[in-house]
C-alpha cells in the first residue's frame, strides 16, 4: 500500500515549456488535490476533483490544467511554464465521508 | 476568504520538554481542525485532528486543545525528540458538508520547531 505517489521527484524546465506532474493513489479514495507550497505562503489550492469525472478551480488556477484520468490518477499540466511556477507541488487524496488528506512526497519544479 | 495563522514561526526547544505550537483561525464556521507534520523533503503528514464539538483530543505524546471563544488551537508534545524537528501546520475545514465540492481545508503558514539536543 503505497498511499499517493507522485511522479517526478524533480524537474527542471526553461520557460514556454510544457509538462504534466502525474499522481496517483491506492487507497480507493474518490476526491484528489493538487497544492503549491511556497516559502512563507503555506499549502495553496490549485485544483480538485470531487470524485471521478469532475474537476474544479482552486485558490490559485490560473496556468495549470488538470485531468482526472480515473479513480487512481489525477495529474497536473503547465502548458506554458513561467518562473512563477517554480515551487514544490504536492498532490493529495481522500476518502468519502473523512476530512483527512493524504499527502504524496513532492514535485519540486524550478523553471529558469 | 478567511485562513488559519500562526502565532510563532520558529520555535526552539530542548530534549525532552515539552513543545506548544499556536494557532488562530478566524472563520467562527469552521468545525474541523487538522495538524500536519512535514518534514523536510516530504510531504505533510497527519498528526491529528479534532472537531469543534470537543476541547481537547489526545494522542501518543500529542494533544490538541480548542478554545472556540477565542478561536485559539494549539498542539502540545510532550518529550520532545529530535525526531519532532519539522514544520507543523494547522488547518481548518471551513464547510460542514464534506462529501463533496463544498469541502475546504484551508493551512496555516506553518511553524518551524527545532529541538535542541
Amino acid at each position: 500500500n503505497a498511499g499517493v505517489t507522485q511522479t517526478p521527484k524533480f524537474q527542471v524546465l526553461k520557460t514556454g515549456q510544457s509538462m504534466t506532474l502525474q499522481c496517483a493513489q491506492d487507497m480507493n479514495h474518490n476526491s484528489m488535490y493538487w497544492y503549491r507550497q511556497d516559502p512563507g505562503m503555506g499549502l495553496r489550492l490549485i485544483y480538485y476533483s470531487a470524485s471521478e469525472g469532475t474537476t474544479d478551480k482552486g485558490e490559485v488556477p490560473n496556468g495549470y490544467n488538470v485531468s482526472r484520468l480515473n479513480k487512481r490518477e489525477f495529474s497536473l499540466r503547465l502548458e506554458s511554464a513561467a518562473p512563477s511556477q517554480t515551487s514544490v507541488y504536492f498532490c493529495a487524496s481522500r476518502g468519502q465521508g473523512s476530512e483527512k488528506l493524504f499527502f504524496g512526497s513532492g514535485t519540486q519544479l524550478s523553471v529558469l | 476568504g478567511e485562513s488559519v495563522g500562526l502565532h510563532l514561526p520558529t520555535l526552539s526547544v530542548q530534549e525532552g520538554d515539552n513543545s506548544i505550537i499556536n494557532c488562530a483561525y478566524s472563520n467562527s464556521a469552521s468545525d474541523y481542525f487538522i495538524w500536519y507534520k512535514q518534514e523536510s523533503g516530504k510531504g505533510p503528514q497527519f498528526i491529528i485532528d479534532i472537531r469543534s464539538n470537543m476541547d481537547k483530543r489526545q494522542g501518543q505524546r500529542v494533544t490538541v486543545l480548542l478554545n472556540k471563544t477565542v478561536k485559539h488551537l494549539s498542539l502540545q508534545i510532550a518529550a520532545t525528540q529530535p525526531g519532532d524537528s519539522a514544520v507543523y501546520f494547522c488547518a481548518e475545514n471551513e464547510e460542514r458538508n464534506s462529501g463533496g465540492s463544498n469541502y475546504k481545508l484551508t493551512f496555516g503558514k506553518g511553524t518551524l520547531l527545532t529541538v535542541n539536543p
